[in-house]
């Protein structure tokens, strides 16, 4: 099945840095990744899409200067949360299809706990 | 108005029995419906995806689509403690940029032995 690698897997920064967050997709190609933002006991919510080669897809009051994506190559997808602040502090999981099989759905990387002080 | 609906629960029941996980999603043109599993502070897993009407079996899990009435179903046979978890719904809509997924807000299943 599809495989979906995100590092780091948790990251503390200091308020006002900014951290990069790396997702690959290990055994297939994906020209469309997905970046999801959870809060504790919240559902996911799609922060953008990200597309190979041209720009993301944000959506509505996703500050899009603020979450920087690039997706480069068909198997790599960045979000750099610039100018972190503590409100910034979250669960942040990629998500990228298979276009292989419609059986493998979406998968998802194991996501990267970010804490801003 | 949100598109896709869960009862946040919690759900409990009992070791062995059949835990019955509903969900249901807006007018519009529907495409695919998938229940992913999250354990606490881990990222969501894919246990079912269907496209369908009617049922779709794997193992302990049985997924059930009905269109018309728009409601998706998930039906964990044989409950196990493990399977304590949230469940989340997600629907990708036909003519949606991209092949995005709308979630619901998921479904506490607690197992108690």
């Amino acid at each position: 099945g599809a495989v979906v690698s995100q590092h780091p897997s948790w990251v503390i920064c200091k308020s006002g840095t900014s951290v990069k967050i790396e997702c690959r997709s290990l055994d297939f190609q994906a020209t469309t990744m997905f970046w999801y933002r959870q809060f504790p006991k919240q559902s996911l919510m799609l922060m953008a899409t990200s597309n190979e080669g041209s720009k993301a897809t944000y959506e509505q009051g996703v500050e899009k200067d603020k979450f920087l994506i690039n997706h480069a190559s068909l198997t790599l997808s960045t979000l750099t949360v610039t100018s972190a602040h503590p409100e910034d502090s979250s669960f942040y999981i990629c998500s990228a299809r298979d276009s292989r099989s419609d059986n493998y759905g979406y998968t998802f990387g194991s996501g990267t706990r970010l804490t801003v002080v | 108005q949100k598109e896709v609906e869960q009862n946040s629960g919690p759900l409990s029941v009992p070791e062995g029995a059949i835990a019955s996980l509903n969900c249901t999603y807006s007018d519009r043109v529907s495409q695919s419906f998938f229940w992913y599993r999250q354990y606490s502070g881990k990222s969501p897993e894919l246990i079912m995806s269907i496209y369908s009407n009617g049922d779709k079996e794997d193992g302990r899990f049985t997924a059930q689509l009905n269109k018309a009435s728009q409601y998706v179903s998930l039906l964990i046979r044989d409950s196990q403690p493990s399977d304590s978890a949230t469940y989340l719904c997600a629907v990708r809509y036909g003519g949606t940029s991209y092949g995005k997924l709308t979630f619901g807000q998921g479904t506490i299943l607690t197992v108690h032995p």
